[in-house]
């Protein structure tokens, strides 16, 4: 069975474009997750969604950062404008039901010139 | 109250040693706590878990033991092989929901051959 997959692995853009980040999450699961992980920060969970529905985007840096999941199999994280401040690696992960194990993807890794 | 601590930040061993990596906690509230094993380029995976009704669990090779009164687990690595030079993050939640889960910063180990 396929894992979490995302898209692009990796991504240099320079400060002010539109970044926009890919995951497709397990087949049959519910729950989706969007984490940042930076050297300072370690991994910081910034918006979870349930059955397609955001349910804490409390961790969303500010109004550049936006996310959607249009349905159960797909989700977008998008930046714009994208600043230096935002290079890091962003993991989406899935679980059923939000319990239990977190399955990650491989990451996306941004830098922003 | 929410941060979880672990050290240290980096620890080298030589094959066949015994890593341990630490992590301590201040909300009484949580009552699940997994570790998270990261390879370069990929995204973390569950390695363990454990809830506070137990004082230690072995999987394999890697045992976490855990001091309820004190607010502190541990990870433990038997006869530590190369191929366990990773990234390992302990994390802690009052349940196991994903979107509560709160990290550690992570140790990166590295064994030596």
């Amino acid at each position: 069975d396929a894992g979490v997959i995302q898209s692009p692995r990796h991504e240099v853009t320079e400060m002010g474009q539109e970044v926009t980040l890919r995951c497709k999450p397990i087949s049959g699961h519910n729950s989706l997750f969007w984490y940042r992980q930076t050297m300072m920060r370690g991994l910081e969970l910034l918006i979870y969604f349930n059955n397609n529905v955001p349910i804490d985007d409390s961790g969303m840096p500010e109004d550049r950062f936006s996310a959607k999941m249009p349905n159960a199999s797909f989700s977008t994280l998008k930046i714009q404008p994208s600043e230096p401040r935002d290079s890091a690696v962003y993991f989406c992960a899935s679980n059923d039901e939000g319990a239990g194990e977190l399955f990650f993807g491989e990451g996306s890794r941004l830098t922003v010139l | 109250q929410q941060q979880v601590k672990q050290s240290p930040q980096s620890l080298i061993v030589q094959k066949g040693g015994i890593p341990i990596i630490n992590c301590a906690y201040e909300n009484t509230a949580f009552d699940y706590f997994p570790w998270y094993q990261q390879f370069p380029g990929k995204g973390p995976a569950l390695l363990i878990a454990i809830r506070p009704d137990v004082s230690e669990k072995k999987e394999g090779r890697f045992t976490i033991s855990f001091n309820k009164s004190a607010k502190q687990f541990s990870l433990h690595i038997m006869d530590s092989q190369p191929g366990d030079s990773a990234t390992y993050f302990c994390a802690a939640s009052p349940d196991n929901y994903g979107q509560n889960f709160v990290f550690g910063p992570g140790t990166r180990l590295s064994v030596l051959p």
